[in-house]
């Protein structure tokens, strides 16, 4: 059965510093991969995907994400933290057809001053 | 243009009573789905629809069913409101499967709290 694992439940960063937000997926064959965020309050965003090609995908806010097939992770990264960035961010797993998203239970990010 | 929108925004009501969510897309999807977000912010979907038709139900309660009158829209009626449906229900939808792509668009969501 597909699962996602973020380990981290919150994460605190000082403002400019670097992130990384951890995943791991377990599915038999390559998902599709995907992280959102949500800001209080609201619904969620996509910030990347993953379907095939390239394993270092780009995103939106400068954000961008690595697939390593042999460590079964999709891990995020963003080199430099903004206050703004500061929400819940949720990695999750899909396959085509599957009508059905499998979603982490979500990584909390406060960045602090 | 909202995508995806939800209405109401903030539902409050008594334990027992019945309720509904709506909920519409202007994407052109074929699917749409409802979540349901506890207070401990876990998503878990509730059911996908694909051009009407329902495809996945996970082991829902039988007090809620959902109903799509369309492709664009997916409304979710819930009978007998318990303390425990309490909760961000959320709803999504994704472009049509030949495309292969299962990216969700999601909704502002509906806070459900129920006394």
């Amino acid at each position: 059965a597909q699962s996602v694992t973020q380990p981290d439940i919150h994460i605190t960063v000082s403002e400019g510093a670097s992130l990384e937000l951890r995943c791991n997926y377990s599915y038999g064959a390559t998902p599709y991969l995907f992280w959102y965020v949500q800001s209080p309050g609201q619904g969620l965003q996509l910030l990347l995907k993953y379907f095939s090609g390239d394993t270092l995908v780009q995103g939106i806010k400068g954000f961008e994400a690595e697939f390593k097939r042999s460590q079964s992770s999709f891990n995020l990264r963003k080199p430099s933290v903004h206050w703004s960035d500061a929400a819940e961010y949720f990695c999750a797993v899909g396959y085509t057809g599957g009508f059905k998203t499998i979603f982490g239970a979500g990584t909390r990010l406060f960045v602090k001053a | 243009d909202t995508a995806v929108s939800q209405t109401p925004k903030y539902l409050v009501t008594q334990m027992g009573n019945d309720k509904s969510i709506k909920c519409e897309q202007n994407l052109g999807h074929d699917t749409m789905y409802w979540y349901k977000q506890d207070s401990k912010k876990f998503l878990k979907i509730m059911f996908s629809y694909n051009n009407k038709e329902l495809i996945i139900n996970e082991t829902v309660p039988n007090r809620f069913s959902p109903k799509s009158p369309d492709k664009a829209h997916l409304n979710l009626h819930i009978n007998s409101l318990e303390l425990g449906d309490s909760a961000v229900y959320f709803c999504a939808s994704s472009p049509p499967s030949e495309t292969g792509d299962e990216t969700q668009y999601f909704g502002p969501g509906t806070r459900l709290l129920v006394l």
